[in-house]
């Protein structure tokens, strides 16, 4: 089983589509939790932190469920900037990073 | 968050040569680390650059082929060595929050390396 296993898409989401992700991972002892957002031929970037109470940030939420060991994204009212690849990092001794789901959003 | 830059951005080298990559921070990190991405897949750590002492490895990764130095806490570099086709990927040198390698971490752009 790999440490951190994401559907890789493609999505394909109409503008102003809600969009859901989710990531599960293995090691029951990890410590955090990221979203990065990767756009094509560029580096990764903080999305947002993952706390088991949940946390919002603008259209964004995320969760965390330790004790089923996944975390989701909730993307509300899709831009079309918003077409990335999106990365689920979970840390204990170090970050380790999912393959990554490709959002495309439709005009 | 840290301003990474990170010199060259991309090369294009011959096989058994060997390349140096630079990242340079705008301020004082304590923990930098190394990353592989290649083509279609997701990031790899290669070590955690460590000031003053030698890099720590992950597995599959060694010194001999990956040598890194870290001389101060804004400045790193990787060098790639004997480079064969195999080792053409992205490398991304990151920094890290805090004191913790599990704690959020900001990547530099890049170094796009292409070996012939």
């Amino acid at each position: 089983r790999k440490e951190v296993e994401q559907d890789p898409g493609p999505f394909n989401v109409p503008e102003g589509a809600t969009v859901a992700f989710n990531c599960t991972y293995s090691n029951s002892a990890s410590q955090s939790f990221f979203w990065y957002r990767q756009d094509c031929r560029k580096e990764p970037k903080l999305l947002m932190s993952v706390y088991s109470s949940g946390n919002e940030d603008g259209r964004f939420t995320a969760q965390l469920n330790r004790a089923s060991q996944y975390i989701s994204l909730l993307i509300r009212d899709s831009k079309l900037s918003d077409s990335a690849t999106y990365l689920c990092v979970v840390g204990n001794e170090k970050l380790t990073f999912g393959t990554g789901t490709r959002l495309t959003i439709i005009p | 968050s840290a301003v990474i830059s990170q010199k060259p951005s991309r090369d294009i080298c011959q096989r058994g040569t060997s390349l140096t990559i630079q990242c340079q921070v705008d301020s004082q990190v304590t923990m930098m680390f190394w990353y592989r991405q290649q083509p279609g897949q997701s990031l790899t750590l290669i070590a955690t650059a460590n000031q003053g002492s030698e890099a720590t490895y992950e597995s599959g990764f060694v010194i001999d082929k990956f040598p890194i130095s870290r001389p101060n806490l804004t400045f790193s570099t990787l060098t790639v060595s004997n480079m064969s086709p195999e080792d053409s990927s992205i490398y991304l040198c990151s920094v890290g929050t805090g004191e913790s390698s599990y704690n959020e971490q900001f990547f530099g752009p890049g170094t796009r390396l292409t070996v012939l």
